[in-house]
């Protein structure tokens, strides 16, 4: 079973919508928990932490449930430039390595 | 501030043919330091992470190695490339801030395997 899982998309959706991506993690130990955004053909950047009492930053939104082990990313009034992948990363315990999921691909059409 | 910078930003390599990546981080002490591998279409694949100077824990079997020479520096060699050995390397940083650790990416080297 994979770490971190997500749905890999593709999500196209049209200018002002609001688009919410789920990712689930299998170590009930996870403590830290990530969404980057990755543009084509560039590096992996941190958007925001997930709290645990989940946190806003302008039109994004990060949720944290871990009865569920999931995490989400909901994004309001999306914007032409918000089209990228949308990565979910968890860390145990501070530890040395990072889980990536695969990745959800965002399109957001004029 | 913390930097990270990769060089060269693409490679063309023939089959065969050695490889060295350099990574270098600035205005942090101490980093653990990761090389990744994204093939294209493809999600990330850790290579090699390394949390002190000479301490280098390989993650996946392969013709690739690692060194780290100096607390910020990080290198990624191969003395053979193979076609496989094609695809989007990223060299990452992290460390530990209000009770966790964060990661950060470098700009990647793109290399292509002919």
């Amino acid at each position: 079973r994979k770490e971190v899982e997500q749905d890999p998309g593709p999500f196209n959706v049209p200018e002002g919508a609001t688009v919410a991506f789920n990712c689930t993690y299998s170590n009930s130990a996870s403590q830290s928990f990530f969404w980057y955004r990755q543009d084509c053909r560039k590096e992996p950047k941190l958007l925001m932490s997930v709290y645990s009492s989940g946190n806003e930053d302008g039109r994004f939104t990060a949720q944290l449930n871990r009865a569920s082990q999931y995490i989400s990313l909901l994004i309001r009034d999306s914007k032409l430039s918000d089209s990228a992948t949308y990565l979910c990363v968890v860390n145990i315990d501070t530890g040395n390595q990072f889980y990536f999921g695969t990745g959800t691909s965002l399109t957001v059409i004029p | 501030s913390q930097t990270i910078h990769q060089w060269p930003a693409t490679l063309v390599q023939p089959v065969g043919s050695p490889l060295s990546l350099e990574c270098t981080v600035e205005g942090t002490s101490n980093p653990n330091l990761y090389w990744y591998r994204q093939a294209a279409g493809r999600g990330l694949q850790l290579l090699f992470y390394s949390v002190g100077i000479g301490q280098i824990s390989s993650e996946v079997p392969q013709n690739l190695s690692a060194s780290r020479p100096q607390d910020r520096q990080f290198i990624l060699s191969s003395k053979k490339l193979l076609l496989s050995d094609s695809g989007f390397y990223l060299c990452a940083w992290s460390v530990v801030g209000r009770g966790r650790r964060t990661q950060y990416f470098g700009p990647g080297t793109r290399l292509l395997v002919l």
